[in-house]
């Protein structure tokens, strides 16, 4: 009963912006998409995440279309550290607070 | 500001050994989860307590698996008799209390590779 759908994998070349789309198009009103991305055998780091309205913090930005069925994380220049699993999570707020991780989407920056 | 937390890093028991994982969370961090990542699958939500309460322990093993965040102290997941399926890498997170747009981040730390042989 996965709520998002990702790429299984994505390619980037190293100084150009990543695009990792995701879609959710079963998101409820109160849900949230958030991001998260897991390097290789580290714990889950916290990307970004929003209800509506695009957002952008110091290390992406998240764009979701109008209809909320769909988002994109961009991080505007893709460094060989970036490689990583990211997830798209939609989850509502508050008292839902068990994080689903999917399959996410390997992304690999090459040189 | 230290992040989370979380030692051993590295655990090997045998078979019906006990197996315990200490998590401390962030600075002002009330909330703490555990999730355990399968190899090669995706993290799985286990358990959440707040301070000297479990909240919701949905996605705990009924059986010889256990948590606790006491008072004082670390949150500390307990795996009694380990089995070889019990070779994971576990990781624990903590949130701030949901605020007023009730949301949150979950803050992970490194976890730790339990290994049973």
């Amino acid at each position: 009963d996965a709520k998002t759908t990702q790429p299984p994998s994505m390619d980037c070349a190293e100084g150009r912006a990543a695009n990792l789309p995701c879609n959710h198009s079963t998101i409820s009103g109160n849900e949230y998409v958030y991001w998260y991305r897991q390097i290789h055998s580290q714990g889950p780091q916290y990307i970004i995440h929003g209800l509506k309205n695009n957002e952008t913090n110091e290390m992406a930005s998240l764009i979701i279309t109008e209809d909320r069925k769909s988002s994109t994380l961009i991080l505007p220049h893709a460094t060989l550290r970036d490689t990583a699993v990211y997830y798209c999570i939609v989850e509502s707020g508050g008292s839902n607070y068990k994080l689903t991780f999917g399959k996410g989407t390997l992304l690999t920056v090459n040189p | 500001n230290a992040g989370v937390m979380q030692n051993p890093r590295h655990l090997v028991r045998r078979r019906g050994q006990e197996a315990r994982l200490r998590c401390s969370p962030m600075k002002g961090h009330s909330h703490v989860y555990w999730y355990r990542q399968l190899p090669e699958e995706g993290l799985k939500f286990m358990v959440y307590l707040q301070k000297e309460n479990i909240i919701d322990e949905s996605g705990m093993p009924k059986e010889r698996f256990s948590a606790e965040f006491p008072k004082e102290g670390p949150s500390i997941l307990r795996i009694q008799q380990v089995v070889r399926g019990d070779s994971a890498a576990y990781f624990c997170a903590s949130s701030q209390r949901p605020g007023q747009l009730l949301t949150y981040e979950q803050y992970f730390g490194p976890g730790t590779r339990l290994t049973v042989t």
